[in-house]
């Protein structure tokens, strides 16, 4: 299994400005995946965020409004820009193990309030 | 959407009861797996059933996965109230790219003491 981290755990933010979320992992792991959980709603993958390259994004996610980056095996960042209310969700990390195990371990989340 | 669907949306039962969730899905899969959420926290992974399997037991879960139809169900017997939780079940499309998981809609579990 893998221990995630993700800083900051909650936050509240005025609308038109950036947050950036980082997720951090105590093993090298080759798949993250970011995912959006608004309020009372199921998690939605937003992109999956590949090491030394670009994130590869879901339809409906852009890359203006979540960019991500991959600096290593250990660490990935979503940034939430210019921001609106209907942003305002729990922004998931996760980690995929190769082989044979399928299981994908998740961060605690981030809680996002936009005003 | 290729989101699945699951029922029902909320189960309130007493502990020591069963709770039975049903999931439904659209497309063939790689495998299905069900995942807890304590209180819009982060999600604990529980069992995963792969798409050649029909049935799976781990303690007091038992999963059971019917391609023909394209659903499963999470059983969880002899409940406690521990079991409070929003319960998801997410598939593995096939065809997709690399775990690129799917969650169903959820199911709300109250367990009463």
């Amino acid at each position: 299994s893998a221990v995630i981290s993700q800083k900051p755990s909650r936050d509240i933010c005025q609308r038109g400005t950036s947050l950036t979320i980082q997720c951090q992992v105590d093993s090298q792991v080759t798949m993250m995946f970011w995912y959006r959980q608004q309020p009372g709603q199921s998690l939605t993958l937003i992109a999956t965020a590949n090491q030394g390259s670009e994130a590869t994004y879901e339809s409906g996610f852009v890359i203006d409004k979540f960019p991500i980056s991959r600096p290593n095996l250990t660490f990935s960042t979503l940034t939430v820009s210019n921001m609106s209310p209907e942003d305002s969700s729990i922004y998931l990390c996760s980690v995929g193990t190769s082989g044979t195990q399928e299981t994908q371990y998740f961060g605690p989340g981030t809680r996002l309030l936009v005003l | 959407s290729q989101q699945g669907e699951e029922d029902p949306q909320a189960l309130s039962i007493q502990e020591g009861e069963n709770a039975t969730m049903n999931c439904s899905y659209k497309t063939s899969i790689n495998n299905l797996q069900w995942y807890r959420q304590n209180s819009g926290r982060g999600l604990v992974h529980l069992i995963l059933i792969r798409s050649n399997e029909r049935e799976k037991h781990s303690g007091r879960l038992r999963v059971t996965l019917d391609t023909s139809k394209k659903s499963s169900s999470l059983l969880i017997t002899a409940s406690r109230a521990a079991d409070t939780a929003s319960y998801f079940c997410a598939t593995d499309p096939m065809n997709t790219g690399f775990q690129k998981l799917v969650f169903g809609t959820g199911t709300r579990l109250l367990v009463s003491p």
